[in-house]
């Protein structure tokens, strides 16, 4: 079974530029989650899709950060203007529909932004 | 809102010194914890789901119990392969699947 997808592995931006990454979860899982993950610290929850619906957004900072999951399949995470505290792993992960016995989220490589 | 504490923040270890990482948690109830490995660069690989307290479940070196209130892995003579970053996380029964980690705990093995 294929995994979790993510592209690109690094980026490196100038602050007030724009950035997109993109994630293909394993295939027939309903959730998707997008982590950004700073140096030292745990992932923290920036949204999260049933399908293509949005459940929780409210950790995104909607003033820069947009997301969507066309199809409810692949998702992009935007950011856009980026700012130096953006400087993260952002990580994507998918789980099973909720009716599934299995309840446990995989995980994607990440990207790497580094914002300077 | 669902709350997941770990400690200690990071431990250094011999070679076959026997430890426990500790995951505290609250939750609105508890569909399952989760442990994960991450090593550096990379995207945390999952372990173990426990879902009821009393559990346990157990890879390798790697052991995980749950009670009501917290979780513990506990590591019997690790080997510096052990080294990586350790993250426990909680789903809750109720709302809407959302999935919180805490900080991680930093483990190092010394050859």
């Amino acid at each position: 079974e294929a995994g979790v997808a993510q592209s690109p592995r690094y980026k490196i931006i100038e602050k007030r530029q724009s950035v997109a990454f993109w994630c293909n979860p394993i295939s027939g899982h309903a959730t998707l989650y997008w982590y950004q993950q700073i140096l030292g610290q745990g992932p923290k929850l920036l949204i999260q899709f049933q399908n293509n619906g949005v459940v929780d957004d409210s950790q995104l900072p909607k003033d820069r950060f947009s997301a969507e999951r066309l199809k409810g399949v692949d998702s992009t995470l935007k950011i856009q203007p980026a700012k130096l505290e953006d400087s993260a792993v952002y990580l994507c992960a998918s789980r099973p529909d909720s009716s599934s016995m299995n309840t446990e989220a995989f995980f994607g490589q990440g990207t790497r932004l580094t914002v300077v | 809102e669902d709350q997941v504490t770990q400690s200690p923040e990071a431990l250094r270890l011999q070679e076959g010194e026997s430890s426990s990482l500790n995951c505290s948690y609250t939750v609105s109830g508890l569909r399952g914890l989760f442990w994960y490995r991450q090593d550096p660069g990379k995207g945390p690989e999952f372990l173990f789901t426990l879902y009821s307290a009393g559990e346990e479940k157990e890879k390798e070196r790697l052991k995980a119990t749950l009670t009501k209130k917290e979780s513990f892995l506990h590591i019997t003579a690790p080997k510096p392969e052990d080294s990586a970053t350790y993250l426990c996380a909680v789903l809750p029964h109720f709302g809407n699947e959302k999935l919180t980690f805490g900080t991680g705990t930093r483990l190092t093995i010394i050859p």
